[in-house]
């Protein structure tokens, strides 16, 4: 999937540098979120997810923090890497479906 | 590592035809899914399938398309007759929990 530059948010950071990616979501009784990395014509890429009775998870070089208070999800990866500049969504899914609703997506470029 | 796999990568139609997108699912994984994405925005989900059967699906998923499992190994997502606004990459995901779910690379699906 491609998502060539119309509209995306954009983070730029330096190689090195830590980055935070924000998603929102709106449905109070989702309780299951992923984060996915999409790069130029690919595929979503599972990267790490979170269940609603946590509001942290760690993984290599990603976190994921939940605010359910405020229907907040963010992803911070450590020393961010050329190869970690891709299109990151957020995907929520609640208790009862069994599809993903997916963000706008955040579009990661990372600066040499 | 195993992965969803889909054939073609990329399909053009004249739009009034019919088209089968092809994936197949990583093996023992029993939840099925199909998404687009229209170029530029974010993923949306068509139709899950578990057990033979669809299990939910999204108002996208209108009388023109359809899903099939024919063998123990492939998934289908048929197009009766194709529209220009089907334009989309079609991504194929499984998951072994019915919780997270892997994605193929897609189908660049273009109706001309």
């Amino acid at each position: 999937g491609e998502n060539v530059g119309l509209h995306l948010p954009t983070l730029s950071v330096q190689e090195g540098d830590n980055s935070i990616i924000n998603c929102a979501y709106s449905n109070s009784a989702s309780d299951y979120f992923i984060w996915y990395k999409q790069e130029s014509g690919k595929g979503p890429q599972f990267i790490i997810d979170i269940r609603s009775n946590m509001d942290k998870r760690q993984g290599q070089r990603v976190t994921v923090l939940l605010n359910k208070t405020v229907k907040h999800l963010s992803l911070q990866i450590a020393a961010t890497q050329p190869g970690d500049s891709a299109v990151y969504f957020c995907a929520e899914r609640d208790g009862y479906g069994q599809n993903f609703v997916f963000g706008p997506g955040t579009r990661l470029s990372v600066l040499p | 590592e195993p992965e969803v796999t889909q054939t073609p990568s990329h399909q053009v139609t004249q739009m009034g035809q019919e088209v089968i997108l092809r994936c197949v699912p990583i093996s023992n994984h029993l939840y099925f899914y199909w998404y687009r994405q229209i170029l530029g925005q974010k993923v949306e989900f068509l139709v899950s399938f578990y057990n033979n059967e669809i299990s939910e699906k999204s108002e996208i998923f209108d009388d023109q398309f359809s899903v099939e499992r024919p063998d123990g190994s492939n998934f289908t997502l048929k197009i009766r007759s194709t529209k220009l606004e089907d334009s989309a990459m079609y991504f194929c995901a499984s998951s072994g929990t019915g919780i997270e779910a892997f994605f193929g690379q897609g189908t660049r699906l273009t109706v001309v």
